[in-house]
């Protein structure tokens, strides 16, 4: 199972703003950087934000991340029906030696 | 434009074998480590395994793979292979590869991934 938690859903109307948690130990979102991915029905994840708060080129400013300690945090604004999918944090893991991704969080828009 | 094409994905039968294909196009396929990432059926993701860009090959497994899987790349082909023997029931996923990038795995993410190719175990 998982090592990194997040919350199974959340829901906004549309316009509004989410968050999603994503809650680790000290071996994984406590000393590294924290990666974000989208993925919508039926498709490959997408990346998001990198290195806990960066955007790529051509992801919106209404996504952005956020890390504090042992947990980060993804923060969407101005929710869109095409935001509707799973969100995914990932990071390494330093006492497994391993890639570890949240639990995924399903995004609903009201 | 990046692309990265998972093949291999077929139905076995428990304790076949199967080898899964990651064929890269678009960037200098030497200077990236790559990592497989499967999804079984209605889930969310598991991280599988990590290759290392360099000469040396840094390796890492999930323990839930390792012994049964081994993963392999031939810079020639642009290519990374995911070999996958004593395959299980719990096995069935589609199975992605993705591109790493950061400068270390303490940094790292994945910026590209591939469409992705099903493996079904069963009898």
């Amino acid at each position: 199972q998982s090592v990194l938690t997040q919350p199974p859903s959340v829901s906004a109307a549309p316009g509004q703003k989410v968050t999603i948690s994503c809650s680790g130990s000290s071996s994984n979102i406590g000393s590294n950087y924290v990666s974000w991915y989208q993925q919508l029905p039926g498709t490959a994840p997408k990346l998001l934000i990198y290195e806990n708060n960066k955007r790529p080129s051509g992801i919106p400013d209404r996504f952005s991340g956020s890390k504090s300690g042992t947990s980060a945090t993804l923060g969407i604004t101005g929710l869109q029906t095409g935001d509707e999918a799973d969100y995914y944090c990932g990071t390494w893991d330093n006492s497994l030696s391993a890639g570890v991704f949240g639990t995924g969080t399903k995004v609903t828009v009201l | 434009e990046v692309q990265l094409v998972e093949s291999g994905g077929n139905l076995v039968q428990p304790g076949g074998s199967l080898r899964l294909s990651c064929t890269a196009s678009g960037f200098t396929f030497s200077h990236y480590s790559i990592y497989w990432v499967r999804q079984a059926p209605g889930k969310g993701l598991e991280w599988i395994s990590y290759i290392s860009d360099d000469s040396v090959s840094v390796i890492y497994y999930a323990d839930s793979v390792k012994g049964r899987f081994t993963i392999s790349k031939d810079n020639a082909k642009t290519s990374v292979y995911l070999q996958m023997n004593s395959l299980r029931a719990e096995d069935t996923a589609v199975y992605y590869c993705a591109r790493v990038r950061g400068a270390s795995l303490t940094s790292c993410y994945l910026d590209y991934w591939g469409q992705g190719t099903l493996v079904t175990v069963s009898s």
